[in-house]
This record gives structure tokens, C-alpha cells and sequence, in this order.
């Protein structure tokens, strides 16, 4: 069964660290990836989204991600956390043929302290 | 402006009493999903459908109905609720192209749900 892992259940950082969270997934055939984030009490919003190219993408606040096709890791960064990038994040995969949900990671919950 | 709404935002009820709610996009998206978040457990996606009338089973579909009549609407049905559907429900939708939806959800505010 498809399936996506994401590392680190809860993470804390102090601020201005910088941050890594895995996420990696189960499928064999070509994916379209995904970072979503949910700040305290709101809905979650589209942090990133990789479909073809290069394989290094940029998202709002900062953040980026890696996808490693021969690992299937999709990686979150950011080089220097704010106390406002305190929320959960999730990963998600959506297997590019039709007809398929979308997969999402259990979730990382992110703590920073300023 | 673009946005998935959600109704109601907050709800309480009793065991067994019939609820529905209600989701609606006006961004003409084929794609629509219903999905609950539990603490630990992330989010998981209850029904979902890829146009009027077209719908599917997710991973935790029991106790659960939906319909798509219309293409902006989405509602989801509690026959007889009961207290382990106590929960946080989210409506989503996207567009659907010919190898499938992007995967680019766009998500309603969100339901807080609690039977007991």
C-alpha cells in the first residue's frame, strides 16, 4: 500500500537554527510531492510543491525541499527558524495517474522558541 | 475570492442524531475530499470524488456518507454519529487534469465535531 513517513513526530528548535524534516513515501511509479503547513487553529495551507524540473524548490517563508527520486525523500528546510514558523507541517504524495488520492504523512510538529 | 467553505465550524451532538456537514468551493474544482485529523493519527482521507456524481471510499469511510449533486458542493453525512467520529473535519478541493488531480489542495477552515 502507498504509504508516507515523515521522521520526527515533534521537533524543537531555538530560533534562528536551522531546519531539516524528512518525509519519505512508497510508490514505484512517477509522483507529484508536497508540503503543507497548518499554523495553530487554521486550516492547512500549501507550503511547496515539486511536479517536474529541478528537483530543489522554493516555497514561501523561507522554506525549500529536495526531492531524491532514488531515496523517495522529499525533505523540508530552512536555513534559520522564526518563531512564527512554529506550526505542523505534513508532507504529502499524490501518485500522477487518475483516479488516486492524495497521500498525507502523519505530521511534524514544530516548536520554536524564541 | 477563492475559498472553500465549511459549515458548521463547531458542533456538538448526541449519539445517534443525524448530521450533515456541509462544504462548497467556487473555484469550479472537479476534485473534492473530505479528510478528519485525530491527534497522532494526521490527517486521513474519508471520501472523495473527482466530479458530479463520482464518488469514492478513502481510508476510513465507515459511518460516513457523501454526495455530489453539484460540482461546488460537497457534503458529508454522519447517519448516527457516534462519540469515535468526535473529530476535526476538513473539506478540500483541486483541479483535476488528464493524468489525475494535482495534488494542490485547497482547504476549508475546518470542522470541529464532538459527539457524545
Amino acid at each position: 500500500a502507498q504509504s508516507v513517513s515523515q521522521h520526527n513526530h515533534h521537533v524543537i528548535l531555538s530560533e534562528a537554527a536551522s531546519l531539516e524534516l524528512g518525509c519519505n513515501y512508497s510508490y514505484g511509479g512517477t509522483v507529484n510531492l508536497f508540503w503543507y503547513v497548518q499554523y495553530p487553529g487554521q486550516h492547512l495551507q500549501l507550503l511547496l510543491k515539486y511536479f517536474s524540473g529541478d528537483p530543489l524548490v522554493k516555497g514561501i517563508k523561507g522554506f525549500e525541499a529536495e526531492f531524491i527520486k532514488s531515496k523517495f525523500s522529499f525533505n523540508l528546510r530552512k536555513p534559520s527558524v522564526q518563531w512564527s514558523d512554529t506550526a505542523e507541517y505534513f508532507c504529502a504524495v499524490a501518485p500522477r495517474q487518475a483516479g488516486t488520492a492524495l497521500i498525507f504523512g502523519k505530521g511534524t510538529t514544530l516548536s520554536v522558541s524564541s | 475570492e477563492a475559498q472553500v467553505t465549511q459549515n458548521p465550524r463547531y458542533l456538538i451532538t448526541v449519539t445517534g442524531k443525524k448530521l450533515t456537514v456541509t462544504c462548497s468551493q467556487n473555484m469550479n474544482h472537479e476534485y473534492m475530499s473530505w479528510y478528519r485529523q485525530d491527534p497522532g493519527l494526521g490527517l486521513r482521507q474519508i471520501y472523495y470524488s473527482m466530479n458530479v456524481e463520482v464518488t469514492d471510499k478513502g481510508d476510513v469511510p465507515e459511518g460516513y456518507k457523501v454526495s455530489r449533486k453539484e460540482k461546488r458542493n460537497f457534503p458529508l453525512i454522519l447517519e448516527s454519529p457516534s462519540p469515535n467520529q468526535t473529530s476535526l473535519y476538513f473539506c478540500a478541493s483541486s483541479l483535476l487534469t488528464g493524468m489525475g488531480h494535482t495534488g494542490e489542495l485547497f482547504f476549508g477552515e475546518g470542522s470541529r465535531l464532538t459527539v457524545l
